[in-house]
């Protein structure tokens, strides 16, 4: 099993909707967690870092559930420029990242 | 503030030849991080230095990869000789010693081996 699972998706939805993406992962220790967005053929870049309590930018929603080991992304009202892959990624502790293979998202006209 | 860059941005080679990939972190940030993506799978860790101290070389694949950071400043990635198995893009990471622990990621280079 891998340490942290994403629905490789793709997920195909109109300008407009709201999607969101969930991951697991198998380390109880982890401490910290991020979702990064990445363009076809370019560097990951951060988008968010999720905290316990939640936490929003614009129209991004991120939660956290410590207990059942799961992180989730929501996005609302999407946009074409949103179309991208995001990935997981959860620090194990000494900035010792892993990160999942990613859910790939396109939005459509 | 200038990103991470990463030198060269492609690099085709033969099976057996050596490459040497270079990573200039942002200023200031003392961790620095090597990984690879091979074709269809997730982006895999390979080592973590903080300065010119490997933090981590775990992920490393085997002995034909060697890392460097002298200095604690750019650091360098030598694959000699490269197989198949190593294409992939390798791409580098820096984030500061403390809080936030936010990785920044340079463009990756883009390594062919044929």
């Amino acid at each position: 099993r891998k340490e942290v699972e994403q629905d490789p998706g793709p997920f195909n939805v109109p300008e407009g909707a709201t999607v969101a993406f969930n991951c697991t992962y198998s380390n109880s220790a982890s401490q910290s967690f991020f979702w990064y967005r990445q363009d076809c053929r370019k560097e990951p870049k951060l988008l968010m870092s999720v905290y316990s309590s939640g936490n929003e930018d614009g129209r991004f929603t991120a939660q956290l559930n410590r207990a059942s080991q799961y992180i989730s992304l929501l996005i609302r009202d999407s946009k074409l420029s949103d179309s991208a892959t995001y990935l997981c990624v959860v620090n194990r502790g000494n900035n010792d990242m892993r990160f999942g293979a990613g859910t790939r998202l396109t939005v459509k006209p | 503030e200038a990103g991470v860059t990463q030198f060269p941005s492609h690099s085709v080679i033969e099976k057996g030849q050596t490459v040497t990939l270079r990573c200039d972190p942002i200023s200031g940030h003392d961790n620095l991080y090597w990984y690879r993506r091979v074709m269809g799978k997730e982006i895999k860790f390979l080592l973590h230095f903080v300065k010119e101290s490997k933090q981590d070389e775990s992920g490393m694949p085997n002995n034909r990869f060697l890392a460097e950071r002298t200095g604690g400043t750019y650091s360098t990635l030598k694959v000699q000789p490269a197989e198949l198995e190593d294409s992939g893009v390798y791409f580098c990471a820096s984030s500061r010693v403390r809080e936030p622990y936010e990785q920044y990621f340079g463009p990756g280079t883009r390594l062919t081996v044929t």
